[in-house]
């Protein structure tokens, strides 16, 4: 299995700012997610981090709103950056662990309130 | 467009009722269609189903895809009210990418 953690687990900003949130797995993972769910919504995928190259992301989310980096196997960060209220959110970190691809692990979650 | 239909929305049964959750699917280039359980704040991974015809199963849980027809069903038998929980159905468009899920089945389990 795979332990996965996020920091920070929540946060209150003001718009305009940016916050980055830190997902740190504890196995070596080829691929890392970061998923959005707003309130009351299904989860969306917004991104996918591949170690040693640039994230790819899904349609409606670009770099220069959610910057990602990737530096190693088992970490990774997304900026949620220059905030509104609408971008309150849970955002959550996922993995597929490398050996066992049929399992799916979800961090638990940054919840973002923009005030 | 690629979408997921999950119905019912809403679902209320009693203890010890069995229940059929539906998803169905419209996607190009389908890879694997999953099921996870969401009680709080992140979703608990319950199936990854890629084959058509073979059931997974897990305690109470089954879950089984027909990809002829784009659709999957969840099972739960002898429910509990710990089963109570959103359930969401998600596919996978291309692996590691594009994941599409649906809005998901709210249950209800009452004593």
């Amino acid at each position: 299995s795979a332990v996965i953690s996020q920091k920070p687990s929540r946060d209150i900003c003001q718009r305009g700012t940016s916050l980055t949130i830190q997902c740190q797995v504890d196995s070596q993972v080829t691929m890392m997610f970061w998923y959005r769910q707003q309130p009351g919504q299904s989860l969306t995928l917004i991104a996918t981090a591949n170690q040693g190259s640039e994230a790819t992301y899904e349609s409606g989310f670009v770099i220069d709103k959610f910057p990602i980096s990737r530096p190693n196997l088992t970490f990774s960060t997304l900026t949620v950056s220059n905030m509104s209220p609408e971008d309150s959110s849970i955002y959550l970190c996922s993995v597929f662990l490398r050996e066992y691809r049929e399992t799916q692990y979800f961090g638990p979650g940054t919840r973002l309130l923009v005030l | 467009e690629d979408k997921v239909v999950q119905s019912p929305l809403s679902l209320v049964v009693h203890e010890g009722d069995t229940v059929t959750l539906n998803c169905s699917y419209e996607v190009t280039n389908f890879r694997s269609l999953l099921w996870y359980k969401q009680e709080k704040k992140a979703p608990t991974f319950l199936f990854m189903l890629t084959s058509s015809g073979i059931e997974k199963k897990s305690g109470r849980l089954s879950s089984i895809l027909d990809k002829k027809e784009l659709f999957s069903i969840l099972n739960i038998t002898a429910t509990q009210t710990g089963d109570s929980a959103v359930y969401l159905c998600a596919v996978e468009a291309a692996y590691g990418q594009n994941f599409v899920f649906g809005p998901g089945t709210r249950l209800s389990v009452l004593p």
